[in-house]
């Protein structure tokens, strides 16, 4: 099947600062990239939405100026989480979805293995 | 929007006993329901997955029941194993293109040995 990876898998920053995570699709053309965030013991909420070239689309109550989303290429999209604070500790997960085709059934959606973001 | 909700909220079976999830849907026109399943730490891992034009589907030990009059999607492990033990989302999607998956708020399921 195919494979989405994140970098890093965890990181530890101090409030205020910026932490970039990457999301990478390592063997299928992500048309459409998505960004969810997973607090303790809850389900994934979704953030936003990409698709390869254009601004990504924002869930209701989710800041776009204070998380970045850049789907500059096929493989790759990077969310920017912007002078951190301690309550946007969580865990981020990226998914892809590529475009139909041999080996990928209905557009499925990929999921990485998530990033778990502290900010103290 | 979608909105996908599920239960129970935690299950606990014994080993070789059957655990059954259900989840509704809201959106009438949402056509791919996924279950994923969840480790701590880790990322959503797809179990199986059903599409609207199906009633059911079958995957070794575990099936997924689809009743799209009305708008609910059940999860059925059998034979369940230790090693099943973790949290199990359930999904819908919309049909149009470029929508994402709307998540249930998941399931923990505890299997003793």
């Amino acid at each position: 099947g195919a494979v989405v990876s994140q970098h890093p898998s965890w990181v530890i920053c101090k409030s205020g600062t910026s932490v970039k995570i990457e999301c990478r699709s390592l063997d299928f053309q992500a048309t459409t990239m998505f960004w969810y965030r997973q607090f303790p013991k809850q389900s994934l909420m979704l953030m936003a939405t990409s698709n390869e070239g254009s601004k990504a689309t924002y869930e209701q109550g989710v800041e776009k100026d204070k998380f970045l989303i850049n789907h500059a290429s096929l493989t790759l999209s990077t969310l920017t989480v912007t002078s951190a604070h301690p309550e946007d500790s969580s865990f981020y997960i990226c998914s892809a979805r590529g475009q139909t085709g041999i080996g990928y059934r209905y557009n499925e959606q990929f999921f990485g293995p998530g990033t778990r973001l502290t900010v103290l | 929007g979608e909105n996908v909700e599920q239960h129970p909220s935690t299950l606990s079976v014994q080993e070789g006993d059957s655990a059954v999830i259900k989840c509704t849907y809201s959106d009438s026109a949402s056509n791919y329901f996924p279950w994923y399943k969840q480790e701590l730490g880790k990322g959503p891992q797809l179990i199986i997955d059903i599409r609207s034009n199906v009633g059911e589907k079958k995957d070794q030990r575990i099936a997924v029941t689809l009743n799209k009059t009305a708008k609910h999607f059940s999860l059925h492990i059998t034979e369940t194993q230790p090693e099943d033990s973790a949290v199990y989302f359930c999904a819908a999607r919309g049909s149009q293109a470029g929508t994402a998956l709307i998540f249930g708020k998941g399931t923990t399921l505890s299997v003793s040995s």
